[in-house]
């Protein structure tokens, strides 16, 4: 069946690194735009980046330029967020979501990122 | 940015009733395509989000009849005609005609009363 498996969460000291991992199943990959959709403790969700099908196109939100880097291999159907130079307000669990076109309409079942000192 | 608005914040809600909830955008969500990419999602506790209503009216495969999204424009309506106990969670509306960025509403929590 259609699925998306983030992994790569965890606690980290503020300024460091970590890679997060989306691993798809069941559907044409190469076919869809995918993103990453972050939910801090508490709050509502924050879209983070997307990447185009090919990786012709890549967005961040404004407080993440810079310091995340969003990627693809197609080959082995997977996204990846690398996190550079994290702060405590990148606390959060991570989705990855894939888009269709009209909407995200498959999600993981989320990454925790908790950033702390 | 596009700004999503969803009113109200808190929605208590008795078995069996119905429910309504407000998402307004800060401009207009028809694209130069003359379609409009309004979605709902629910979050249940606990789980990921899931994609109810896309397009403003298209209920997602396996989505009960009891669920149904309105409006156009700027402002849209998701609602539940009888509230059952699984549809406890958190409602988020998001657009996805101007982007980047892509914008949630703040949610809406939906509670049994």
């Amino acid at each position: 069946q259609v699925q998306l498996v983030e992994s790569g969460g965890g606690v980290v000291q503020p300024g460091r690194s970590l890679r997060l991992s989306c691993a798809a199943s069941g559907f044409s990959f190469s076919n869809y735009g995918m993103h990453w959709v972050r939910q801090a403790p508490g709050k509502g969700l924050e879209w983070v980046a997307d990447i185009l099908y090919d990786g012709s196109n890549i967005n961040y939100v404004d407080s993440v330029k810079g310091r995340f880097t969003i990627s693809r291999d197609t080959s082995n159907r997977m996204l990846y967020l690398q996190m550079n130079s994290l702060r405590v307000e990148d606390t959060a669990v991570y989705y990855c979501a894939r888009d269709p076109g009209d909407g995200f309409d498959v999600w993981g079942q989320g990454t925790t990122v908790t950033v702390s000192a | 940015d596009v700004v999503m608005t969803q009113s109200p914040l808190s929605l208590p809600v008795t078995l069996g009733q119905p429910a309504s909830i407000s998402c307004r955008s800060s401009q207009s969500l028809v694209h130069n395509n003359g379609n409009t990419y309004l979605h709902w999602f629910q979050q249940r506790p606990g789980q990921s989000p899931r994609r109810l209503i896309y397009m403003v009216s298209n209920r997602d495969s396996g989505v009960p009849d009891r669920f149904s999204g309105t409006g156009s424009g700027t402002d849209f309506t998701l609602k539940i005609s009888r509230v059952e106990a699984e549809d406890v969670g958190v409602y988020y509306c998001m657009q996805t005609t101007h982007w980047p960025p892509w914008t949630f509403g703040q949610g809406t929590k939906v509670e049994i009363k």
